[in-house]
C-alpha cells in the first residue's frame, strides 16, 4: 500500500523561527511530489519536486527531494505569523494519471 | 480571471437524501478531481475525470458519482447520504501536469 507519512503532525513556532517539515514516502511507481499550502480554505500550490538533490526555492521557503532515502522537506525561514497553516505534501504515483496522494499534513502555528 | 468554482459552499441535509455538489472551471483543464478531507485522514480521492464523458474511482469512492457532460463541469452526486459523509469536499483541476488547482470547498453536514 502507498504511504505518505508527514512529520511532525503539529508544530508551534516564535516568529523569526525556522522550520523544518518533513515528507517521506513508501510508493511504486514514484513520479512527483508536490507540497501545498492550506490555510482556512482551499490548498494553494508551492512546489513540485521531481529530481534529486535540486532545491527549489520562493522567498522564505525552499524545499528538496530526496529519491534515494525517500523524502522531502520544506523548510520556511524567518517564519511570519502568515505562514501558520496547514503543509501538504502529496506524492504523483502513476505517469500520465495525474492523481495525487496526499499525507495527513502537518499544522504549523507561528506565534508573536 | 480563469477560476474553479464550488456551490454550495456550505449544506446541511438528512440521512438519505441525494445531494449534489457543483464544480465549475474556466480554465479549460481536461483533469477534475473531487476530494474530502477529514481530520485524521487528509485530502482522499474520491473521483476523478480526464475528459468528457470519463469517469474513475478514487480511494473513497462508494456511495458517491460523477458524470462529466463537458469540460467545464464535475458534479459530485451523494446517492442517499450518510453520517459518514459530513465532510469537506474539495474539487480540484490540472491541465496535462501534475500541479492541481483546488476550488474552495464545500462544508457538507449530514444530519
Amino acid at each position: 500500500e502507498d504511504k505518505v507519512v508527514q512529520s511532525p503532525l503539529s508544530l508551534v513556532v516564535h516568529e523569526g523561527d525556522t522550520v523544518t517539515l518533513n515528507c517521506s514516502y513508501e510508493v511504486t511507481n514514484f513520479r512527483s511530489l508536490l507540497w501545498y499550502k492550506q490555510e482556512k480554505k482551499a490548498p494553494t500550490f508551492l512546489f513540485m519536486l521531481t529530481s534529486s538533490g535540486i532545491e527549489k526555492k520562493s522567498g522564505r521557503l525552499s524545499s528538496i527531494l530526496d529519491k534515494k532515502e525517500l523524502f522531502s522537506i520544506l523548510n520556511i525561514t524567518a517564519t511570519q505569523t502568515g505562514d501558520s497553516a496547514i503543509y501538504l505534501c502529496a506524492v504523483g504515483l502513476v505517469a500520465g494519471s495525474y492523481q495525487l496522494t496526499f499525507g495527513k499534513g502537518t499544522k504549523l502555528s507561528v506565534i508573536p | 480571471d480563469a477560476e474553479i468554482t464550488q456551490s454550495p459552499r456550505h449544506k446541511i441535509t438528512e440521512t438519505g437524501r441525494q445531494v449534489t455538489l457543483a464544480c465549475h472551471q474556466t480554465w479549460n483543464h481536461n483533469n477534475m478531481f473531487w476530494y474530502r478531507q477529514d481530520l485524521g485522514h487528509g485530502l482522499r480521492l474520491i473521483h476523478y475525470s480526464y475528459g468528457v464523458q470519463d469517469t474513475n474511482k478514487g480511494e473513497v469512492s462508494d456511495g458517491y458519482s460523477v458524470s462529466r457532460s463537458n469540460t467545464e463541469d464535475l458534479p459530485l452526486t451523494l446517492e442517499s447520504a450518510a453520517s459518514s459523509q459530513t465532510s469537506v469536499y474539495f474539487c480540484a483541476s490540472s491541465a496535462t501536469g501534475w500541479e492541481q488547482y483546488f476550488g474552495p470547498g464545500t462544508r457538507l453536514t449530514v444530519t
